[in-house]
Order: C-alpha cells, then sequence, then structure tokens
C-alpha cells in the first residue's frame, strides 16, 4: 500500500481544468521535493514536474504544480483529449529510506 | 537521443534467480543516478531500488530488499538488477529510469519501455 494518496479519478470537459492532490506527511512530502508523472495508456512514464513546481523542457505551462504542507497538488488547464492517463505523484521517504509513489488518478476528459 | 533499452526478463519459476539488464546511451551515465521501477499487471508504481552515479549509495523497497541487489558499469553503460528467490508477487513489468542527479533522492526524467517479469510454476 502506498504512502501517498491520490483520488482514483477525476474529469473535466475539454478545456476545463482538473487538479489531483497527493497526500503524504512530514517524512516524505513535507520534507522532500515532489514530482509528477504521466503515464498514457501502453506507454512509460513521462516526467511532467520536478522539485514541487518546475517543468523539464517540452512540458506546457498548461501543467503545473504546488506544493504546501504534507500535500502536493498537480493542475492542468485547457485540458485536451490527449491528457487522459493515469497521473502519480513521488517523492523521498526520509522514514523509509526510499522512494514512494502516490496511488494514481485517472484523468478522462468528458 | 537519450535512450534506456530493459533486458533480461521472462517467465521463472517460483524460488529462481534472473538478471535484468539495462542499456543506456545519449547521455553521460557515470553522472546520474539510476533506478528500477515496476508495475503489476493493471495496477501503479513500485519503486525497487536506486544507486547513486559512483554506485556509492543505493537503496531498496522493503518488499524486495534482501532478495534483490542493484549494481551498474560505469565503464560499459549498463544498470542491472539480480533477482533472487523470485516470488508471485514480483510479477511486473521492470523499468530502468534515470535520476535527474547523481544522488538516488531525485526524480526520474527518463524512462524505459520496460521488460516483463513473470514468476509462475
Amino acid at each position: 500500500q502506498s504512502v501517498l494518496t491520490q483520488p482514483p479519478s477525476v474529469s473535466a470537459a475539454p478545456g476545463q481544468k482538473v487538479t489531483i492532490s497527493c497526500s503524504g506527511s512530514s517524512s516524505n512530502i513535507g520534507i522532500n521535493f515532489v514530482s509528477w508523472y504521466q503515464q498514457l495508456p501502453g506507454t512509460a512514464p513521462k516526467l511532467l514536474i520536478y522539485d514541487n513546481n518546475k517543468r523539464p523542457s517540452g512540458i506546457p505551462d498548461r501543467f503545473s504544480g504546488s506544493k504546501s504542507g504534507t500535500s502536493a497538488t498537480l493542475g492542468i488547464t485547457g485540458l485536451q483529449t490527449g491528457d487522459e492517463a493515469d497521473y502519480y505523484c513521488g517523492t523521498w521517504d526520509s522514514s523509509l529510506s526510499g522512494y514512494v509513489f502516490g496511488t494514481g488518478t485517472k484523468v478522462t476528459v468528458l | 537521443e537519450v535512450q534506456l533499452v530493459e533486458s533480461g526478463g521472462g517467465l521463472v519459476q517460483p524460488g529462481r534467480s534472473l538478471r535484468l539488464s539495462c542499456a543506456a546511451s545519449g547521455f553521460t551515465f557515470d553522472e546520474y543516478a539510476m533506478h528500477w521501477v515496476r508495475q503489476p499487471p493493471g495496477k501503479g508504481l513500485e519503486w525497487v531500488s536506486g544507486i547513486s552515479w559512483n554506485s556509492g549509495r543505493t537503496g531498496y523497497a522493503d518488499s524486495v530488499k534482501g532478495r534483490f541487489t542493484i549494481s551498474r558499469d560505469n565503464a560499459k553503460n549498463f544498470l542491472y538488477l539480480h533477482m533472487n528467490s523470485l516470488r508471485a508477487e514480483d510479477t511486473a513489468l521492470y523499468y530502468c529510469a534515470k535520476g535527474k542527479l547523481g544522488i538516488i533522492l531525485e526524480a526520474f526524467d527518463i524512462w524505459g519501455q520496460g521488460t516483463m517479469v513473470t514468476v509462475s510454476s
């Protein structure tokens, strides 16, 4: 069982905005950087956000990240059908001395 | 082009061993931490193990500690995962992933396509 909790699914119409929460604890999100990964159906995960709110080159600014206390949030604006995927948060857990992923959230574009 | 290519997966009986390999190209391999992440069919991601740029630090998930060993050959640009005492719950698609920095605490910015490991009698 994961130590990072995400909602199983979120949905919105094209062009709308969705947010995905990631809840952790003082040993992981509370003291370490959070990353977000997008996994399109049948493909390997891809890094979307690192260091809480930074985007790798090539990732559009429709994707944003934030962190407050022991929770983090991924935002997607201008939702497109191509955004339908599973999204995972991730961070280092200093108590476990290991990297942990969230439970994953499926984004559906209505 | 930055690329990670995994190999070595397959069908193996419970209790047996298997070695996964990951060939890296397109970046300076010995400057970055490397990791193994797995995904059971239809389930989420699980970090398995990580190794720092110079092999000075390694880390393992509790589920594999004592059974799996990560290693790297910086001269050949290869990452390995030696898996012993395999169990049915180890069945998963195993991804090789590159760390953003040389230490193992950071995000994974490049992923391979994965190699499937099936543990079954």
